[in-house]
């Protein structure tokens, strides 16, 4: 079974300032691995996803992650805060390979406050 | 625009009634799947379809649950005799990445 841990449920952080938010999965094998925004009242929408490959991943938005296999985790970057950024950000996984069904799974979210 | 349509967006409804919601993907994809999100949750896997072919189910969908993709475009998921633990959001995802924006049942 995988699982996705996102450490802090909130996050504030200053206009300008970097957005750091943590992403640790536990899987046999490792998976794909995604990260979503989701802003009020909305669906959720890609920021980027790592499958193969480099494992720094560049996204929307100016975000982008670093897949580190040996410490199981994906963390999610920003150097520059902007308002806009203020949402919820979801870390999720997914097996690999096309009979395992691509289901997501989710972690619990970071919800991200930027104070001007 | 996320090229998913969920209806309806908010459903109000009585404790035991029934509720089914739909999705319409605009494109053609082979995969689609239904979460559920609660407040302050990351959205939890409930059932995806190859075509029309329900491949798997969570135990989240308990027997009051039943979804459809009868031609393997558009999906319904119905709920029978609702609790207001079926309080949620219900999210529709075609292919891996295309989320729609979401169907909000409030059980009274």
């Amino acid at each position: 079974a995988q699982s996705v841990t996102q450490l802090g449920s909130h996050v504030s952080v200053s206009e300008g300032a970097l957005v750091l938010l943590r992403c640790n999965y536990s899987s046999s094998v490792p998976p794909y691995l995604f990260w979503y925004v989701q802003y009020p009242n909305q669906g959720l929408q890609l920021l980027l996803k790592y499958t193969t490959g480099a494992t720094l991943v560049k996204g929307i938005n100016g975000f982008e992650a670093e897949f580190k296999k040996s410490e199981t985790s994906f963390h999610l970057t920003k150097p520059s805060a902007h308002m806009s950024d203020a949402a919820e950000y979801f870390c999720a996984v997914s097996p690999i390979g096309r009979s395992a069904g691509n289901k997501l799974t989710f972690g619990g979210g970071t919800r991200v406050l930027v104070k001007p | 625009d996320t090229g998913v349509s969920q209806n309806p967006r908010h459903k109000i409804t009585k404790r035991g009634q029934n509720v089914t919601f739909r999705c319409d993907p605009i494109s053609e994809h082979n995969r689609l799947y239904w979460y559920r999100q609660t407040l302050g949750q990351g959205p939890e896997f409930l059932t995806y379809f190859q075509n029309e072919a329900q491949l798997e189910k969570s135990r989240l969908l308990s027997d009051r649950f039943s979804a459809e993709r009868p031609k393997g475009s558009f999906s319904t998921l119905e709920i029978q005799r609702t609790e207001q633990g079926d309080s949620a959001m219900y999210l529709c995802v075609a292919g891996e990445l295309f989320f729609g924006e979401g169907s909000r049942l409030t059980v009274l």
